[in-house]
């Protein structure tokens, strides 16, 4: 059974960096072809995709955000870790991890974790 | 940021079927935009329907398909249930990444 399942702050200031961590099971990303990517969802609207990391370390960010956006893995603990910098409150959003298979993109998703910006 | 389009909103009568579209500003959409589709229901995380244009997961209902359709990435719903009810996005790869669409509101009445 796969699941994925972020954790992090829940309220950050302006200007600070936010740090999430997507831990996962049922796979591993030392597999050939497998990733795991981070969707954020702001109240109310659409889907924006922010990062994805592949099993052999490659990496791919949002244009409009690579600046701000690190992600990393450590595959030996399951884990995928995004960092955000200068967080606004316009970041205010849910933030999902999701799981890129050999064949198909974002097939399993985490529940989510919702973080606000605000001082 | 490249803008992919949805319809905002569709409405559909239960036991019909209704085509959603996903519509690239770079032109048309084609199969190397490997098209996925997603359902969300209030309150949950997104579910994969649909991937790499015509793909169902072994969770996706018969009754979802994928296509491409006069230039666009098509889901089509056949016999749809009220449960079909739900925002549904795609998503486009663009080479460096992916853009989701703005997502389309089905509303079964």
């Amino acid at each position: 059974q796969i699941t994925l399942k972020e954790s992090g702050p829940t309220l950050v200031k302006p200007t600070q960096t936010l740090t999430l961590t997507c831990t996962f099971s049922g796979f591993s990303l030392s597999t050939s072809g497998v990733g795991v990517g981070w969707i954020r969802q702001p109240p109310g609207k659409a889907l924006e995709w922010l990062a994805l990391i592949y099993w052999d370390d490659d990496k791919r960010y949002r244009p409009s955000l690579k600046s701000r956006l690190t992600i990393t893995k450590d595959a030996s603990k399951n884990q995928v870790v995004l960092t955000m910098t200068n967080m606004d409150p316009v970041d205010t959003a849910t933030y999902y991890c999701a799981r890129r298979g050999s064949t198909s993109l974002f097939e399993y998703w985490g529940q989510g974790t919702l973080v606000t910006v605000s001082s | 940021q490249t803008v992919v389009t949805q319809e905002p909103s569709l409405t559909v009568s239960p036991g019909g079927t209704v085509t959603l579209t996903c519509a690239s500003g770079t032109g048309p959409v084609t199969s190397g935009h490997y098209p996925n589709w997603f359902q969300q229901n209030p309150g949950q995380a997104p579910r994969a329907l649909i991937y790499s244009t015509t793909n169902k997961h072994s969770w996706t209902p018969a009754r979802f398909s994928g296509s491409l359709l006069g230039g666009k990435a098509a889901l089509t719903l056949s016999g749809v249930q009220p449960e079909d009810e739900a925002e549904y996005y795609c998503l486009l790869y663009y080479g460096d990444g992916w853009v989701f669409g703005g997502g389309t509101k089905l509303t079964v009445l």
